[in-house]
C-alpha cells in the first residue's frame, strides 16, 4: 500500500511568490494534518481536515490556507511568501479524528525554499 | 508557556548499549504522550504511545515511561543499532482529536559502531 504521498518534494520560491503543496493520504484515510518543521526544530501543527472540512487551525497567519477534495487529498496554499516560511512542510493523515498517534502517518514532505 | 521540551540536543552511544531520550512536558493536563523517530529526509515514524493513566509501555526493544509528579517522559531503547540513529520527538496530544500534536525539539541519537 502506497503511504502517504507529498508533492513536490522540493521547491524554490522567491519572496512574495505564492506556492501550492499537495498531499494524498493512505487509502482509506479522512483526515489530513499538515505542520512546519523549521530545520533544527520540531514539527509545528498548521491545519487539520475531515471530511473536506477544517477540524483544527494552529498558530499561523492568514496566508496561511488549506482545502481537502473528495477523495480526501489535500493542498496547503502560503501566500506573499516570506523567508522564514522556508521548512519542511510535513503532511499526516490518520483515519479519523481522535487521539491516537499509531495510524497517524507522516509523509516525507515537501522542503520549501524562500529567496 | 506550556510547552513539549527536551532535556538533552544529543546523545551518542555505542552500539549494543541502552539508549535513554528524556522529554519534559508543562501541560499536567495532558493525558496522551507519542514517541516519533525522524530520519534524514524523511517524516517522523511512529514508536510507541502511552496514556497518562499508565507509567510504563514496553514494545519491541523500546519503552516509555511516563513520571506525571515531575511531568516528565522518557524513550528507553535496548541494544541500540546504527539504524536507531535519528531524530527523536516526544509530542503531546492535547484535546479531544489529534489535531493539536505538540511536539518537542527533538533529540539527536547517534549510535557509534
Amino acid at each position: 500500500d502506497a503511504g502517504v504521498t507529498q508533492s513536490p518534494t522540493h521547491l524554490i520560491k522567491t519572496r512574495g511568490q505564492q506556492v501550492t503543496l499537495r498531499c494524498s493520504p493512505i487509502s482509506g484515510h479522512k483526515s489530513v494534518s499538515w505542520y512546519q518543521q523549521v530545520l533544527g526544530q520540531g514539527p509545528q501543527f498548521i491545519f487539520q481536515y475531515y471530511e473536506k472540512e477544517e477540524r483544527g487551525r494552529g498558530n499561523f497567519p492568514d496566508r496561511f490556507s488549506a482545502r481537502q477534495f473528495p477523495n480526501y487529498s489535500s493542498e496547503l496554499n502560503v501566500n506573499a511568501l516570506l523567508l522564514g516560511d522556508s521548512a519542511l512542510y510535513l503532511c499526516a493523515s490518520s483515519p479519523r479524528t481522535g487521539k491516537g498517534g499509531y495510524g497517524y502517518t507522516f509523509g516525507s514532505g515537501t522542503r520549501l525554499t524562500v529567496v | 508557556g506550556e510547552s513539549v521540551g527536551l532535556h538533552l540536543p544529543t546523545l551518542s552511544v555505542q552500539e549494543g548499549d541502552n539508549s535513554i531520550i528524556n522529554c519534559a512536558y508543562s501541560n499536567s493536563a495532558s493525558d496522551y504522550f507519542i514517541w516519533y523517530k525522524q530520519e534524514s529526509g524523511k517524516g517522523p515514524q511512529f514508536i510507541i504511545d502511552i496514556r497518562s493513566n499508565m507509567d510504563k509501555r514496553q514494545g519491541q526493544r523500546v519503552t516509555v515511561l511516563l513520571n506525571k509528579t515531575v511531568k516528565h517522559l522518557s524513550l528507553q531503547i535496548a541494544a541500540t543499532q546504527p539504524g536507531d540513529s535519528a531524530v527523536y520527538f516526544c509530542a503531546e496530544n492535547r484535546g479531544a482529536n489529534n489535531n493539536d500534536m505538540r511536539f518537542g525539539a527533538g533529540t539527536r541519537l547517534t549510535v557509534k559502531p
